[in-house]
Protein backbone atom coordinates (compact mmCIF):
# COMPACT_ATOMS: atom_id res chain seq x y z
CA UNK A 1 0.00 0.00 0.00
CA UNK A 2 1.25 3.52 -0.87
CA UNK A 3 1.91 6.04 1.89
CA UNK A 4 0.78 8.81 -0.40
CA UNK A 5 -2.73 8.25 -1.20
CA UNK A 6 -3.56 9.47 -5.17
CA UNK A 7 -6.78 8.58 -7.39
CA UNK A 8 -6.25 5.59 -9.55
CA UNK A 9 -7.62 7.20 -12.59
CA UNK A 10 -8.36 10.16 -14.13
CA UNK A 11 -9.90 11.70 -17.50
CA UNK A 12 -10.76 14.91 -19.50
CA UNK A 13 -11.20 16.08 -23.13
CA UNK A 14 -8.75 18.19 -24.80
CA UNK A 15 -8.26 21.87 -23.85
CA UNK A 16 -9.89 20.69 -20.41
CA UNK A 17 -8.22 21.43 -17.45
CA UNK A 18 -7.62 18.37 -15.01
CA UNK A 19 -5.87 17.93 -11.46
CA UNK A 20 -4.53 14.96 -9.77
CA UNK A 21 -5.25 14.70 -6.25
CA UNK A 22 -2.01 13.50 -3.81
CA UNK A 23 -2.29 13.32 0.06
CA UNK A 24 -0.04 12.32 2.61
CA UNK A 25 0.50 13.03 6.16
CA UNK A 26 2.74 15.64 8.72
CA UNK A 27 6.14 13.39 8.22
CA UNK A 28 5.88 13.79 4.59
CA UNK A 29 3.86 16.06 2.73
CA UNK A 30 3.12 18.49 5.99
CA UNK A 31 7.47 18.89 6.25
CA UNK A 32 8.70 18.24 2.56
CA UNK A 33 8.13 19.56 -1.06
CA UNK A 34 5.89 16.96 -3.33
CA UNK A 35 7.45 15.79 -6.52
CA UNK A 36 5.58 14.91 -9.92
CA UNK A 37 6.85 12.76 -12.58
CA UNK A 38 5.22 11.73 -15.54
CA UNK A 39 5.53 8.25 -16.98
CA UNK A 40 4.60 6.45 -20.09
CA UNK A 41 4.18 2.78 -20.65
CA UNK A 42 7.39 1.43 -21.24
CA UNK A 43 9.86 4.02 -20.29
CA UNK A 44 11.32 5.51 -17.38
CA UNK A 45 9.68 8.20 -15.22
CA UNK A 46 10.19 11.96 -16.04
CA UNK A 47 10.67 14.31 -13.82
CA UNK A 48 7.40 17.04 -14.01
CA UNK A 49 7.09 19.26 -10.79
CA UNK A 50 9.70 19.94 -8.13
CA UNK A 51 10.16 21.99 -5.62
CA UNK A 52 8.55 24.13 -4.43
CA UNK A 53 6.32 23.83 -7.80
CA UNK A 54 8.62 24.13 -10.29
CA UNK A 55 8.89 22.89 -13.50
CA UNK A 56 11.92 21.71 -15.14
CA UNK A 57 13.25 23.00 -18.41
CA UNK A 58 11.30 21.91 -21.34
CA UNK A 59 8.49 21.05 -19.33
CA UNK A 60 5.35 23.12 -20.76
CA UNK A 61 3.56 25.80 -18.25
CA UNK A 62 0.46 23.78 -18.53
CA UNK A 63 2.02 21.77 -15.99
CA UNK A 64 1.51 23.12 -12.47
CA UNK A 65 1.58 21.83 -9.15
CA UNK A 66 0.30 23.09 -5.42
CA UNK A 67 0.39 21.71 -1.83
CA UNK A 68 -1.43 22.73 1.47
CA UNK A 69 -0.91 20.90 4.40
CA UNK A 70 -0.56 17.10 3.93
CA UNK A 71 -2.31 17.64 0.68
CA UNK A 72 -0.72 18.45 -2.70
CA UNK A 73 -2.28 18.45 -6.24
CA UNK A 74 -0.72 18.93 -9.78
CA UNK A 75 -2.89 20.52 -12.45
CA UNK A 76 -2.70 20.28 -16.36
CA UNK A 77 -4.86 22.76 -18.49
CA UNK A 78 -4.95 22.95 -21.76
CA UNK A 79 -5.00 19.37 -21.66
CA UNK A 80 -3.96 17.46 -25.09
CA UNK A 81 -3.82 13.81 -26.01
CA UNK A 82 0.16 13.76 -25.55
CA UNK A 83 -0.75 14.24 -21.78
CA UNK A 84 -2.30 10.67 -21.71
CA UNK A 85 0.05 8.79 -19.12
CA UNK A 86 0.81 7.84 -15.61
CA UNK A 87 1.32 10.53 -12.84
CA UNK A 88 2.38 10.13 -9.46
CA UNK A 89 3.42 12.28 -6.52
CA UNK A 90 6.68 11.92 -4.39
CA UNK A 91 7.94 13.47 -1.14
CA UNK A 92 10.90 12.38 1.67
CA UNK A 93 9.29 10.71 4.65
CA UNK A 94 11.22 12.55 7.91
CA UNK A 95 9.53 9.39 9.72
CA UNK A 96 10.95 6.51 7.13
CA UNK A 97 14.16 8.61 6.61
CA UNK A 98 13.28 7.41 3.04
CA UNK A 99 11.16 7.99 -0.14
CA UNK A 100 7.93 7.70 -0.33
CA UNK A 101 5.37 7.61 -3.53
CA UNK A 102 1.46 7.65 -4.60
CA UNK A 103 0.35 4.85 -6.26
CA UNK A 104 -0.23 6.54 -9.40
CA UNK A 105 -2.76 8.21 -11.46
CA UNK A 106 -3.36 7.26 -15.36
CA UNK A 107 -4.95 10.27 -17.09
CA UNK A 108 -6.92 9.30 -20.18
CA UNK A 109 -7.90 11.57 -22.59
CA UNK A 110 -11.01 11.49 -24.04
CA UNK B 1 24.02 15.94 -21.10
CA UNK B 2 23.98 13.24 -18.17
CA UNK B 3 22.79 9.90 -19.35
CA UNK B 4 22.52 6.32 -16.45
CA UNK B 5 22.93 3.42 -18.65
CA UNK B 6 21.70 0.33 -16.74
CA UNK B 7 22.65 -3.50 -17.78
CA UNK B 8 19.98 -5.70 -19.53
CA UNK B 9 17.86 -8.05 -18.52
CA UNK B 10 18.06 -10.62 -15.90
CA UNK B 11 16.05 -14.08 -15.18
CA UNK B 12 16.91 -15.03 -12.10
CA UNK B 13 15.26 -18.19 -9.79
CA UNK B 14 14.16 -17.75 -6.87
CA UNK B 15 17.09 -17.55 -3.69
CA UNK B 16 19.72 -16.43 -5.75
CA UNK B 17 20.84 -12.99 -6.10
CA UNK B 18 20.90 -10.40 -8.80
CA UNK B 19 23.42 -7.49 -9.85
CA UNK B 20 22.40 -4.33 -11.50
CA UNK B 21 24.44 -1.94 -12.98
CA UNK B 22 24.12 1.81 -13.86
CA UNK B 23 27.08 3.85 -15.83
CA UNK B 24 26.66 7.49 -15.46
CA UNK B 25 28.31 9.79 -18.81
CA UNK B 26 28.01 13.10 -18.89
CA UNK B 27 29.08 14.18 -15.53
CA UNK B 28 31.17 12.79 -12.53
CA UNK B 29 29.74 10.50 -10.91
CA UNK B 30 31.42 11.60 -7.61
CA UNK B 31 28.55 13.96 -7.79
CA UNK B 32 25.84 12.78 -7.49
CA UNK B 33 23.74 10.97 -4.78
CA UNK B 34 22.00 7.51 -6.71
CA UNK B 35 18.76 6.22 -5.69
CA UNK B 36 17.54 2.87 -7.15
CA UNK B 37 13.41 2.96 -7.39
CA UNK B 38 11.60 -0.10 -8.29
CA UNK B 39 8.32 -0.95 -10.23
CA UNK B 40 6.85 -4.29 -10.26
CA UNK B 41 4.27 -4.65 -13.36
CA UNK B 42 1.16 -2.27 -13.24
CA UNK B 43 2.13 -1.53 -9.88
CA UNK B 44 3.70 2.22 -8.62
CA UNK B 45 7.11 3.08 -7.46
CA UNK B 46 9.07 1.68 -4.67
CA UNK B 47 12.00 3.31 -3.57
CA UNK B 48 14.86 0.65 -2.33
CA UNK B 49 17.94 3.25 -1.23
CA UNK B 50 20.86 5.72 -1.91
CA UNK B 51 24.38 6.03 -2.56
CA UNK B 52 26.63 8.74 -2.41
CA UNK B 53 29.04 7.77 -4.71
CA UNK B 54 31.83 10.55 -3.57
CA UNK B 55 32.17 8.78 0.09
CA UNK B 56 30.22 5.63 -0.33
CA UNK B 57 27.13 6.67 2.44
CA UNK B 58 24.63 4.54 1.83
CA UNK B 59 21.07 4.51 3.01
CA UNK B 60 18.39 2.04 2.75
CA UNK B 61 14.21 1.29 3.00
CA UNK B 62 13.72 -0.41 6.43
CA UNK B 63 12.37 -3.03 3.75
CA UNK B 64 15.45 -3.79 2.35
CA UNK B 65 17.93 -3.71 4.68
CA UNK B 66 19.76 -6.65 4.50
CA UNK B 67 19.05 -7.99 1.34
CA UNK B 68 20.21 -5.00 -0.72
CA UNK B 69 23.68 -3.80 -1.36
CA UNK B 70 24.66 -0.42 -2.88
CA UNK B 71 28.40 -0.19 -4.20
CA UNK B 72 30.16 2.37 -6.82
CA UNK B 73 33.14 2.19 -8.64
CA UNK B 74 34.04 5.55 -9.63
CA UNK B 75 36.74 5.02 -11.77
CA UNK B 76 34.15 3.59 -14.15
CA UNK B 77 31.00 5.73 -12.78
CA UNK B 78 29.16 2.84 -12.34
CA UNK B 79 26.93 2.48 -9.26
CA UNK B 80 25.75 -1.38 -8.86
CA UNK B 81 22.89 -2.61 -6.93
CA UNK B 82 22.56 -6.00 -5.61
CA UNK B 83 19.35 -7.76 -4.65
CA UNK B 84 20.23 -11.00 -2.58
CA UNK B 85 17.24 -13.93 -1.59
CA UNK B 86 15.27 -12.91 -4.30
CA UNK B 87 11.38 -14.30 -4.22
CA UNK B 88 8.71 -13.71 -6.70
CA UNK B 89 7.14 -10.30 -5.55
CA UNK B 90 10.68 -9.13 -6.33
CA UNK B 91 9.96 -9.41 -10.37
CA UNK B 92 10.22 -5.81 -10.91
CA UNK B 93 11.57 -2.92 -13.45
CA UNK B 94 14.50 -1.64 -11.33
CA UNK B 95 15.81 2.22 -12.00
CA UNK B 96 18.63 3.89 -10.91
CA UNK B 97 17.94 7.98 -10.66
CA UNK B 98 20.13 11.11 -9.40
CA UNK B 99 18.88 12.96 -6.92
CA UNK B 100 19.22 16.48 -7.74
CA UNK B 101 19.00 19.23 -4.71
CA UNK B 102 17.17 22.59 -5.12
CA UNK B 103 17.11 26.02 -3.67
CA UNK B 104 15.53 29.04 -3.57
CA UNK B 105 16.56 32.61 -4.73
CA UNK B 106 17.88 33.39 -1.05
CA UNK B 107 20.31 29.72 -0.75
CA UNK B 108 17.17 28.22 1.48
CA UNK B 109 16.71 24.42 0.49
CA UNK B 110 13.82 23.68 -1.00
CA UNK B 111 14.32 19.64 -1.93
CA UNK B 112 15.33 17.09 -3.95
CA UNK B 113 13.60 15.15 -6.72
CA UNK B 114 14.78 12.70 -8.95
CA UNK B 115 15.92 14.64 -12.26
CA UNK B 116 17.64 12.03 -14.11
CA UNK B 117 16.68 8.33 -14.41
CA UNK B 118 18.42 4.99 -16.17
CA UNK B 119 16.31 3.25 -18.47
CA UNK B 120 15.56 0.55 -15.98
CA UNK B 121 16.57 -2.97 -16.08
CA UNK B 122 14.09 -6.18 -15.83
CA UNK B 123 14.78 -8.84 -13.18
CA UNK B 124 12.32 -11.53 -13.36
CA UNK B 125 12.33 -13.87 -10.32
CA UNK B 126 10.50 -17.41 -11.45
CA UNK B 127 11.14 -21.17 -10.89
Amino acid sequence: QSMLTQPPSASGTPGQRVTISCSGRNSNLGTNGVVWYQQFPGTAPKLLIYPHDQRPSGVPDRFSGSKSGISASLAISGLQSEDEADYFCAAWDVSLNGWVFGGGTKLTVL
Amino acid sequence: QVQLEQSGAEVKEPGASVKVSCKASGSIVTDFYMHWVRQAPGQGLEWLGWINCKNGDRDFAKKFLGRVALTRDTSSSTVYMELSRLRSDDTAVYYCARLTDYYDSSGAYNGGAFDIWGQGTTVSVSS
